[in-house]
């Protein structure tokens, strides 16, 4: 099966720190995109960042950047400087030859005051 | 413009009944699916348009599950014969094409219980 891995059920953060939430997935396509998805309570997926897998350098959109080790099947979000906004439930996802996405079982971040 | 959106936002059903559900596209989206989250675990696949036609409902659970989408645009879910097995959040989302490259918008979805 191709499966996206999220170990870690839960994190917290402090307020203005960094965190980084980690996944893996297995795939035996060559050419895939994979995201980070955040859910808050009012249950809307939206997407945080994207990443092709046939690009090295790795994916950031302001806060928010990506480590992704396509040998090592990893690829996992930091954010920084922690907003209490930033409390969510955060999904890693993978998409390939077929249209939908894969998703991970999901993190849930707290951001402490 | 608007985003994706889904009504009801919540619904209440008895065990053995019938629901719809429905999804509003982002307009000029020619690509439509529907996932379905249960408690605590990510959203599941079940079924994307292409315009009109199902182009893969491999993840549909059985037959008592069925989508349609008439004009291309607006989709319906239904639902044969619920069972508790069957409460969840269903989302729906939508993208400009099937492309790789085309994100998918998501909706807040419908929270589905049955009792």
């Amino acid at each position: 099966a191709q499966t996206v891995t999220q170990s870690q059920p839960e994190m917290s953060v402090q307020e203005a720190e960094t965190v980084t939430l980690s996944c893996t997935y297995d795939t035996s396509e060559s050419d895939y995109y994979l995201f980070w998805y955040k859910q808050p309570p009012s249950r809307q997926m939206i997407l945080v960042i994207r990443q092709e897998a046939y690009k090295q350098q790795n994916a950031t959109e302001n806060r928010f950047s990506v480590n992704f080790q396509k040998a090592a099947k990893s690829f996992s979000l930091k954010i920084s400087d922690s907003q209490l906004g930033d409390a969510a439930m955060y999904f890693c996802a993978r998409q390939g030859g077929s249209e939908k996405l894969v998703f991970g079982k999901g993190m849930k971040l707290t951001v402490n005051p | 413009g608007a985003g994706v959106s889904q009504t009801p936002s919540n619904k209440v059903t008895e065990k053995g009944k019938y629901v719809e559900l429905r999804c509003d596209p982002i307009s000029g989206h020619t690509a439509l699916y529907w996932y379905r989250q249960s408690l605590g675990q990510g959203p599941e696949f079940l079924i994307y348009f292409q315009g009109t036609g199902a182009a893969d409902d491999s993840g549909l659970p059985n037959d008592r599950f069925f989508a349609v989408r008439p004009e291309g645009s607006v989709s319906t879910l239904k639902i044969q014969r619920t069972e508790r097995g069957d409460s969840a959040v269903y989302l729906c989302a939508s993208s400009l094409g099937t492309g790789v490259t085309d994100t998918q918008y998501f909706g807040p979805g419908t929270r589905l219980t049955v009792l």
